[in-house]
């Protein structure tokens, strides 16, 4: 089976860090992924990992630690327009499961 | 072209009417999925197609029908719907273990 954790809602402000936190349990691993969502629009792809360790990419970085289940995606000099839902989401064959997300608030 | 096109953006539509979701890429991508996606929830999927071939059916009542005509294009037919199945239908695809792209999504009434 499949099962993705991750906070509901977080808050910060602008210029700060912030880290998410994503736990997965599955049958077989083929990577995990993170995507960014925006209200009413359709999520876009900001991260993937499928071996330990971390992945930069600008402002963004992602974990993944496989023996732990554990991914974190990392958000760095928070801008107002990060506000939005991170979907952590578990590759099983050629399809995303996704978690139920976390819904980032950006203040100033 | 880096993009999935989903047609139309918005529909109503009654319970007894017959309507289709339509979904093109021109990326070469071979595989090509529907979600659906509630209020505040995340994508739930529902149908991939592999090779143009129904790879996953998620246990999706007939009431939608997924009609894959060539490698560029996906649609779902809708027919006899409920008003609980209104929702936000993404179109994505993808060239296999990889990345998907999600189109915008066409977000469903249904009266």
């Amino acid at each position: 089976g499949q099962n993705i954790d991750q906070p509901t809602e977080m808050t910060a402000t602008e210029g700060a860090i912030v880290q998410i936190n994503c736990t997965y349990q599955t049958s077989g691993f083929n990577g995990l992924f993170w995507y960014q969502q925006h209200a009413g629009e359709a999520p876009t792809f900001l991260s993937y990992n499928v071996l330990d360790g971390l992945e930069e990419k600008g402002r963004f970085s992602s974990f993944l630690s496989r023996s732990k289940g554990y991914s974190y995606l990392l958000l760095k000099e928070l801008q107002m327009k990060d506000s939005a839902s991170y979907l952590c989401a578990h590759q099983a064959g050629t399809a995303l499961i996704f978690g139920k997300g976390t819904t980032l608030s950006v203040s100033s | 072209d880096t993009e999935v096109t989903q047609t139309p953006k918005h529909l109503v539509m009654g319970m007894t009417n017959k309507k289709s979701l339509k979904c093109e890429q021109h990326m070469g991508h071979r595989a090509m999925y529907w979600y659906k996606q509630k209020a505040k929830k995340p994508p739930e999927l529902m149908f991939v197609y592999s090779y143009e071939k129904l790879s996953i059916n998620e246990s999706v009542p007939s009431r939608f029908s997924p009609e894959c005509p060539n490698s560029s294009l996906l649609n779902l037919h809708l027919h006899a719907l409920q008003p609980e199945d209104s929702a936000l239908y993404l179109c994505a695809s993808s060239s296999g273990a990889n990345v998907l792209t999600f189109g915008a999504g066409s977000r469903l009434t249904v009266l």
